[in-house]
């Protein structure tokens, strides 16, 4: 199965900033998923992510304020834009692979 | 609206004290469920995906079980090791999207 590295394992941002989160998997994939992860709260999909196209958002997610890049087949970038305290979450990378799903560690974001 | 429920919340057990978990859901044309390990500061690791009412996966001291509403993870005689939050999962029919529940929280104490 794949292997996703993912930076920076964790942050402490000052509000109205932004983060840009990377995802770098070791092979070559056509999609990628953001997820976030609220204390407390499920998991829940921010935006799918292909490759020469826009990102695709859920409802409730605005590329405003998480923007993503896919460039290539093995890397993809979400920016969390403009945070405040209640972005705090970890934010994890996900690709899918033979058997399922696979994450990425996550980065764990705090906002102060 | 594609859902899915956890309990218990929290389980605490003795080592070789056998349990089960628990995972309902209500989903427009299942695609899989899936069966997560998340420890503390890390990603969810896979465990299993289930497919069709009756089908069974097993792996160590864990199995897995599908009914058409449910799946049972089932934990036969844990170790301490076993500590983590177990997630559980869905993909609606036509989606590409995972759709989880909050998971169950469980402590083998030794």
């Amino acid at each position: 199965s794949a292997v996703i590295s993912q930076k920076p394992s964790r942050d402490i941002c000052q509000r109205g900033t932004s983060l840009t989160i990377q995802c770098q998997v070791d092979s070559q994939v056509t999609m990628m998923f953001w997820y976030r992860q609220q204390p407390g709260q499920s998991l829940t999909l921010i935006a799918t992510a292909n490759q020469g196209s826009e990102a695709t958002y859920e409802s409730g997610f605005v590329i405003d304020k998480f923007p993503i890049s896919r460039p290539n087949l093995t890397f993809s970038t979400l920016t969390v834009s403009n945070m405040s305290p209640e972005d705090s979450s970890i934010y994890l990378c996900s690709v899918r692979t033979g058997l399922g799903y696979t994450f990425g560690s996550g980065t764990r974001l705090t906002v102060v | 609206e594609d859902q899915v429920t956890q309990s218990p919340e929290a389980l605490r057990l003795q080592e070789g004290e056998s349990s089960s978990l628990n995972c309902s859901y209500t989903v427009s044309g299942l695609r899989g469920l899936f069966w997560y390990r998340q420890d503390p500061g890390k990603g969810p690791e896979f465990l299993f995906t289930l497919y069709s009412a009756g089908e069974e996966k097993e792996k160590e001291r864990l199995k897995a079980t599908l009914t058409k509403k449910e799946s049972f993870l089932h934990i036969t005689a844990p170790k301490p090791e076993d500590s983590a939050t177990y997630l559980c999962a869905v993909r609606p029919g036509g989606s590409e999207k995972l759709v989880f529940g909050k998971g169950t929280k469980l402590t083998v104490n030794p």
